[in-house]
């Protein structure tokens, strides 16, 4: 079946960088696009960007503009979030989540990875 | 780009029906046929409901239904069930010179 796995939750201090990985099985992973949200306790769904799968085309937030990548390894079928200047407020519960259309950002989310809580703390 | 305006709650009772509303801007709701919304139990991945406004993924129960009017879009759900209590987030695209999509603030459902 169609799933997306998450890497394991990750503490880190502040001023580092985190890597998130996502691993696609169960469909054509170059076929489709991965958008990457995030949620902080207690707060709404923030969307932080999306890769084009097939091609590796990148659309970001203007809030994460400059401090995340988003990548993605073919071969593997695995998708990738790169956050760096971590900071507190970064602390949150990271998804990754297959959209419907790859031929831009649009907001159909239909798979979804589990999480990745990344913990920001000195 | 500011979050889209939503309820901080709504209530109902079992086979009600209950309407979440959206609330954005002609850049984002008002300006695509793009939103969908989601469903999110506590400690859960969300759950894609309605895409493109008013599509329904399979799977989804034909209760829940979309629309849109003007800068507000809206997410009905009859038959209201036990297992609907979440929070809902409505999702829009806000083009390419904002940032692309944003979010709602999220609604807590609650079933009496």
């Amino acid at each position: 079946q169609v799933q997306l796995v998450q890497s394991g939750a990750e503490v880190k201090k502040p001023g580092a960088s985190v890597k998130v990985s996502c691993k696609a099985s169960g469909y054509t992973f170059t076929s489709y696009a991965m958008h990457w949200v995030r949620q902080a306790p207690g707060q709404r769904l923030e969307w932080m960007g999306w890769i084009n799968a097939g091609n590796g085309n990148t659309k970001y937030s203007q809030k994460f503009q400059g401090r995340v990548t988003i990548t993605r390894d073919t071969s593997a079928s695995t998708a990738y979030m790169e956050l760096s200047s971590l900071r507190s407020e970064d602390t949150a519960v990271y998804y990754c989540a297959r959209a419907r259309s790859s031929i831009a950002a649009l907001p159909d989310m239909d798979v979804w990875g589990k999480g990745t809580t990344v913990t920001v703390s000195s | 780009q500011s979050a889209l305006t939503q309820p901080r709650s709504v209530s109902g009772s079992p086979g009600q029906s209950v309407t979440i509303s959206c609330t954005g801007t002609s850049s984002d709701v008002g300006g695509y046929n793009y939103v969908s919304w989601y469903q999110q139990h506590p400690g859960k991945a969300p759950k894609l409901m309605i895409y493109d406004v008013s599509k329904r993924p399979s799977g989804v129960p034909d209760r829940f239904s979309g629309s849109k009017s003007g800068n507000t879009a809206s997410l009905t759900i009859s038959g209201l069930q036990a297992e609907d209590e979440a929070d809902y987030y409505c999702c829009s695209y806000a083009g390419s010179y904002t940032s692309y999509v944003v979010f709602g603030g999220g609604t807590k459902l609650t079933v009496l």
